[in-house]
């Protein structure tokens, strides 16, 4: 069984201020971790993806997550929050390269000027 | 980037009517798949397919059908629309053999069964 927890529904951020969306997972076995994001309107488009190797992963935009299998986390986060990165944020598990994904609830990120 | 495209865009209607949701890509990926989305709540895979003629189930239960004739076009059937019904739907393909694969998304239909 695979499961995903985003800590805080709704985030809000000062324009330039640290992004920190948490995440959280269950995986029995080694997890497959991805970061999707939904502007207003449009459907989602991947950030950043974790499978093997380097624990930290960067993506677009100038987003970047850690995968801690101790603390079983792939927070995403950003330096400096500008005004286009309010968006939701989704974060996700699969189990293999080939298995379905499965989605945490969302964060909504708002940024304020 | 994207290149799947969902239609309508947002869809209201009254209880009883069939309604089919359009999604089709121009990628020509294997995999394509249907999601649920409520404000609040996770994204639920109600139904994939893995290729011309295959269908399957996702993890949440639905009483939508789908079909898979063209690798491109996925369409999605409600045969009789019912209030409980009203949600967004999400339509998304990827590429096999990649690992850790990417999906790409449609924008979605909005729809609301009154």
């Amino acid at each position: 069984a695979q499961s995903v927890t985003q800590l805080g529904s709704h985030v809000s951020v000062s324009e330039g201020a640290l992004v920190l969306l948490r995440c959280n997972y269950s995986s029995s076995v080694p997890p497959y971790l991805f970061w999707y994001v939904q502007y207003p309107n449009q459907g989602l488009q991947l950030l950043l993806k974790y499978t093997t190797g380097a624990t930290l992963v960067k993506g677009i935009n100038g987003f970047e997550a850690e995968f801690k299998k101790s603390e079983t986390s792939f927070h995403l986060t950003k330096p400096s929050a500008h005004m286009s990165d309010a968006a939701e944020y989704f974060c996700a598990v699969s189990r293999s390269s080939n298995y379905k994904l499965t989605f945490g609830k969302g964060t909504l990120l708002t940024v304020n000027p | 980037e994207a290149d799947i495209y969902q239609t309508p865009r947002y869809l209201v209607i009254g209880t009883g009517k069939k309604i089919t949701l359009e999604c089709s890509q121009t990628m020509g990926h294997d995999k394509m798949y249907w999601y649920q989305q409520d404000p609040g709540m996770e994204l639920h895979l109600i139904h994939y397919s893995y290729g011309v003629n295959s269908t399957e189930k996702g993890d949440l239960s639905s009483e939508s059908t789908v079909s898979r004739i063209r690798t491109e076009h996925f369409p999605l059937t409600l045969e009789s629309a019912r209030p409980s019904h009203t949600s967004q739907y999400l339509c998304a393909s990827s590429e096999s053999g990649t690992v850790g694969e990417k999906l790409f998304f449609g924008s979605g239909t909005q729809l609301s069964v009154l």
